[in-house]
């Protein structure tokens, strides 16, 4: 079985631009969440979808949008992009919503800003 | 929200050494403590986890203790090899969904 899948695994892209990055879950898995690692830190929630709802939201900034499609597959959009939002972005999906539900991550998608 | 602390930031082995990691969290309603590995180009893999009926869980050369009392869980990894090289995360629940805050990571070196 697959398993959580992003692309692109590498993005480089200019100030002020926009990117999109891309999510597929685990078959059967109807939760995706999104996930900001800088270097150095542990990762931070920025979002999380349920049945194409968004169901949670980390502090961040407006420029950061995301969505769920009704495969559960997901998007996450950052506009007008800034030398701070380079980082690892890890997306995890998970079975259903709820405290002990296990979280599975993909290999993340690595941008950088210049 | 929830606040989850994790040391050492950088632990140095020898192989067949033991290692301990360990972190606490604020939240006392957090009932669900995984652990992350995370190799370069591998992403994050869940090695091991524990909730909050249990104390303590083995897997093979990993276990996990939980003390909720103290809000502080730890990661035990015993006879290392240099396989076991990684970044480290600790994680608890926040909210009421499965939205995970981190610890900042410890790095592993298994020196052979």
């Amino acid at each position: 079985d697959a398993g959580v899948t992003q692309s692109p695994t590498h993005l480089i892209k200019t100030r002020g631009q926009h990117v999109t990055l891309r999510c597929s879950p685990i078959s059967g898995h109807k939760s995706v969440s999104w996930y900001q690692q800088v270097l150095g830190q542990g990762p931070q929630f920025i979002f999380q979808y349920y049945e194409k709802e968004e169901r949670g939201r980390g502090n961040f900034p407006d420029r950061f949008s995301a969505r769920q499609f009704p495969n559960y597959s997901s998007e996450l959009n950052v506009n007008a992009l800034l030398l701070g939002d380079s980082a690892l972005y890890l997306c995890a999906s998970s079975l259903a919503l709820g405290r002990n539900t296990e979280a599975f991550f993909g290999q993340g998608t690595r941008l950088t800003v210049v | 929200g929830e606040n989850v602390e994790q040391h050492p930031s950088t632990l140095s082995v020898q192989e067949g050494d033991s290692a301990v990691i360990k972190c606490t969290y604020s939240d006392s309603a957090s009932n669900y403590f995984p652990w992350y590995k995370q190799e370069l180009g591998k992403g994050s893999q869940l090695i091991i986890d524990i909730r909050s009926n249990v104390g303590e869980k083995k897997d093979q050369r990993i276990a996990v203790t939980l003390n909720k009392t103290a809000k502080h869980f730890s990661l035990h990894i015993t006879e290392t090899q240099p396989e076991d090289s990684a970044v480290y995360f600790c994680a608890a629940i926040e909210g009421g969904y499965s939205t995970l805050t981190f610890g900042k990571g410890t790095m592993l070196l298994v020196s052979p």
